[in-house]
């Protein structure tokens, strides 16, 4: 089956400590995102990619980092900068085929901070 | 700037009953539509889109949608709810500027009661 993975799918880490989430795509999509919701909020646009090894900052960029050295594949680094790291962080790709920009979604993973 | 905004973060409805979700929009250039719905702790799964194609939108699950360029609208209607309707789902709009961002509501959450 075609989908996005994402894992874990809970994660703990204490205060201080950079984390590394992971988002696989076997969709044949070129590009990728990384979002985080909070309760209340809606998705935040943390990064963004269309081609393998070229991303863009989104609204909320700081204190993340991301690669993209294959196209199946989009990791994330929360860093010890942000500075309220807890929260949901869910990965999308989307056909850049289409001219309709719909974006598919992995099933998250929720990140504990303490 | 493009912006979507949902009226009400939290709907209720009793089983059997119209479901209505309002979404307006705010878009330079005819936009391209999306309702996702997310199940707790879970990513978010595409209901439905507008493409211009046509204004009344049919989606998965019994779902649809009308676009109403006059009213900036893109309501999200069932005719009879169920209880696995209850679930927060998401208006978006897609973006301008490239690499097709898509510009997300804040969610309404719709409870189901018996």
């Amino acid at each position: 089956d075609g989908g996005i993975t994402q894992s874990p799918k809970y994660l703990f880490r204490k205060e201080g400590q950079n984390v590394t989430l992971s988002c696989e795509q076997n969709l044949n999509h070129d590009a990728m995102y990384w979002y985080r919701q909070d309760p209340g909020q809606g998705l935040r646009l943390i990064y963004y990619s269309q081609i393998v090894n070229d991303f863009q900052k989104g609204d909320i960029a700081e204190g993340y980092s991301v690669s993209r050295e294959k196209k199946e594949s989009f990791p994330l680094t929360v860093t010890s900068a942000q500075k309220n790291p807890t929260a949901f962080y869910l990965c999308a790709s989307r056909s850049t085929s289409g001219p309709y920009g719909e974006q598919y979604f992995g099933p998250g993973t929720r990140l504990t901070v303490t | 700037a493009q912006s979507v905004t949902q009226l009400g973060s939290h709907v209720s409805v009793s089983e059997g009953a119209l479901v209505l979700l309002r979404c307006n929009y705010s878009s330079s250039v005819p936009p391209y539509l999306f309702w996702y719905v997310q199940y707790p702790n879970q990513g978010l799964q595409l209901l439905l889109k507008y493409t211009s194609a046509a204004t009344l939108v049919k989606g998965i699950n019994g779902f649809e949608a009308e676009f109403k360029k006059s009213e900036t609208s893109f309501h999200l209607t069932k005719p009879s709810a169920h209880m696995s309707d209850a679930a927060e789902y998401f208006c978006a709009v897609s973006g301008t500027g490239g690499y097709n961002k898509l510009i997300f509501g804040a969610g309404t959450r719709l409870a189901v009661h018996p």
